[in-house]
């Protein structure tokens, strides 16, 4: 079973429309949550990260977390044709000696 | 500026060799990461070092090694022994790897073909 997963997409919004992006995790015990940003060829670049059940604003971007859930999320208002990109979500777990854990990432496509 | 550099950004390798990618950070961190990306796939953990002259396996690492001899660098080397090399190479660094909060960044990446 993996331990983070994501849904590959693509998933399509239009400009101006919010993008929700979902993140399932195993490890009850997971403390801390990423999401970053990875442009085609590009390394990936941290967005955000949230420790604490509930949301986390930062300008257009909004982590959610639900721990009971085992759930996170990542919602980009007002969505732009250079939000495209993939979406990786990264677990800090326990299970796994504190170290990050990555999704297969979700592929945003924002048409204009 | 502050920052990761990895070099170079495109390697070739002929069956049977080894090569060496190099990162250097001077963000004055502790801990340094390799990660290997495949298409579709996450990021996978080849090596980690928390303190210099000191690194641990992660989930991939047969076929590679690495050192940590300078805090600043963290070099991998590919040997022949790794039978699909062929991936994008990631490396990160963060202040330490013992806390929860504690968050990575990532070099720019080395894209290694075997011809």
């Amino acid at each position: 079973q993996k331990e983070v997963e994501q849904n590959s997409g693509p998933l399509s919004v239009p400009e101006g429309a919010i993008a929700s992006l979902n993140c399932t995790y195993s490890d009850r015990g997971s403390q801390s949550f990423f999401w970053y940003r990875q442009y085609s060829g590009k390394s990936p670049e941290l967005i955000m990260f949230i420790y604490s059940n509930g949301d986390k604003e930062d300008g257009r971007f909004t982590a959610q977390l639900n721990k009971a859930s085992q759930y996170v999320s990542l919602l980009i208002r007002d969505s732009q044709p250079s939000d495209s990109a993939t979406y990786l979500c990264a677990v800090k777990s326990m299970e796994y000696g504190n170290k990050l854990v990555f999704g297969a990432g979700t592929i945003l496509r924002v048409k204009s | 500026d502050g920052g990761i550099t990895q070099s170079p950004k495109y390697l070739f390798r002929k069956e049977g060799q080894n090569v060496t990618l190099s990162c250097e950070q001077n963000l004055n961190h502790d801990a340094m990461y390799w990660y290997r990306q495949d298409p579709g796939q996450g990021l996978r953990l080849i090596y980690y070092s928390q303190i210099v002259n000191d690194f641990q396996k992660g989930d991939i690492a047969e076929g590679y090694s690495v050192s940590r001899e300078k805090k600043e660098s963290f070099p991998l080397t590919v040997t022949s022994a790794q039978k699909n090399p062929t991936a994008f190479y990631l490396c990160a660094s963060s202040r330490r790897t013992t806390s929860s909060t504690d968050t990575q960044y990532f070099g720019p990446g080395t894209r290694l073909t075997v011809l």
